[in-house]
């Protein structure tokens, strides 16, 4: 398996509502990421997890909560979100972080695509 | 701080006919740089990346990139294209020893028949 399994695919919540995106791999890859893309710019990193605890918070708001239950699965609970919130969420990992993440770089997810409406 | 500038924001090109993408980066540190390729509504897809040794490197569908230290560049190439190459891609680079990937603004590229 040598994929980053992304769902749900599409997501429309309303401003008060609370969900949660999930991401899971299973190439026993010990660092995993949460990007956000909006339309027509490059990926903005959002928090970092390695080996299932949190090393990198770029100051996401804190209506964006993550959490990595063990190596293989991570989620974003998402609550309170604003409209400009919308956007692609993307899901990556590596097999390491820094000298030890190997060779094989980042693999992404398709993504959720999140509307706030 | 780590930067990466793509040159060209769009780039029409006829099918069959070769394209080129220019990205430079700045860093004082050594780095890893990669291409991805995004089609419409998906994600990122991993081109190619050159994290040391030989400074040219391929894809498996045609693209190869050149690294340049001096220039600080590493630009994607391809000889051929065709309507399935249209798509926005992306130059990034990590530190060698960090895990932070830092993403130049994009270049999209239509291919036009």
């Amino acid at each position: 398996d040598t994929e980053v399994t992304q769902t749900p695919k599409h997501l429309v919540m309303g401003m008060t509502n609370k969900k949660s995106l999930k991401c899971e791999q299973h190439m026993g890859h010990r660092a995993m990421y949460w990007y956000k893309q909006k339309a027509k710019k490059p990926p903005e990193l959002m928090f970092v997890y390695s080996y299932e605890k949190l090393s990198i918070n770029e100051s996401v708001p804190s209506r964006f909560s993550p959490e990595c239950p063990n190596s293989s699965l991570l989620n974003l609970h998402l609550h309170a979100l604003q409209p400009e919130d919308s956007a692609l969420y993307l899901c990556a990992s590596t097999q390491g972080t820094g000298a030890s993440r190997g060779n094989y770089g980042y693999t992404f997810g398709s993504g959720t695509r999140l509307t706030v409406v | 701080a780590q930067s990466v500038t793509q040159l060209d924001s769009q780039v029409p090109v006829f099918e069959e006919a070769p394209v080129e993408l220019r990205c430079n980066y700045s860093s004082s540190v050594s780095v890893y740089l990669f291409w991805y390729v995004q089609y419409p509504n998906q994600g990122l897809q991993l081109l190619l990346k050159y994290l040391s040794g030989s400074t040219l490197v391929e894809s498996i569908n045609g693209f190869e990139a050149e690294f340049n230290k001096s220039q600080t560049s590493f630009h994607l190439r391809k000889p051929s294209v065709h309507i399935s190459d249209t798509a926005e891609y992306f130059c990034a680079l990590t530190k060698a020893a960090g895990n932070k990937l830092t993403f130049g603004g994009g270049t999209r590229v239509l291919v036009k028949p």
